[in-house]
């Protein structure tokens, strides 16, 4: 069966520091996968979601930026903390496009919270 | 362009009361699919379920089940003898088809609280 891991779980940082987080899938392949943001008591934003390694598309421009440097392996990052980047960051995986007509089911990671201060 | 709206920000009900979660989507593509997902306060998000557009039959799972209307674009879901531990954020969000990358569309959620 497929898992999907976040770390860390919980991070505290000051403004201005970078930012590292990570997310990896266990048990498929070539997955399409996500990362989300939700700000306090508020939805979910899609940030950056990759289709394949080194394919990485940009939802909303922003000072973060993220990265697939294996196949099941997702990270996003940071030069410089904004106050505006706390939240709770949740990665997401899926099984890929095959069919057109078909799209498949997220699955999402248990979350790592963000407070920037 | 896809929407989705779930109206209900907060609902508060005792427990073993009946629940029903409303939501409400726009899409102009004649095939997508809906889902549901629970983020209990843990915060990780739970897939509950996921309904195809040609497929209008509705779902029982357990106390939980799902009511799907499409002449009024509606997916709404309901809890029956609610429970404390069905206190959540519940999002109904939407898929079009023939998207490259499986990407939703999240409503902006419903917080359930279940009292004892």
């Amino acid at each position: 069966s497929q898992t999907i891991h976040q770390w860390p779980a919980t991070l505290v940082q000051p403004v201005g520091s970078p930012l590292s987080l990570e997310c990896t899938v266990e048990g498929t392949s070539n997955p399409n996968l996500y990362w989300y943001r939700q700000a306090a008591g508020r939805g979910l934003q899609l940030l950056f979601y990759s289709v394949g390694i080194g394919q990485i598309s940009s939802e909303v421009p922003q000072n973060l930026s993220a990265s697939r440097p294996q196949d099941r392996q997702f990270i996003l990052s940071s030069k410089k903390l904004l106050l505006s980047d706390s939240g709770f960051y949740l990665c997401a995986w899926s099984l890929p496009w095959r069919l057109a007509g078909l799209q498949e089911t997220q699955y999402f990671g248990p979350g790592t919270r963000l407070l920037v201060l | 362009a896809q929407k989705v709206t779930q109206a209900q920000t907060e609902i508060s009900v005792v427990e073993k009361e009946d629940v029903t979660l409303d939501c409400v989507y726009e899409t102009r593509d004649t095939t997508y699919y809906l889902f549901w997902y629970k983020q209990p306060p843990s915060g990780e998000l739970v897939f509950l379920i996921r309904r195809n557009s040609f497929d209008e039959q509705n779902e029982i799972s357990g106390r939980y089940s799902w009511n799907f209307q499409k002449s009024t674009s509606s997916f709404n879901f309901t809890i029956t003898a609610s429970q404390v531990v069905d206190s959540a954020v519940y999002f109904c969000a939407l898929s079009e088809a023939n998207n490259a990358g499986n990407m939703l569309t999240f409503g902006g959620g419903t917080r359930l609280m279940v009292k004892p």
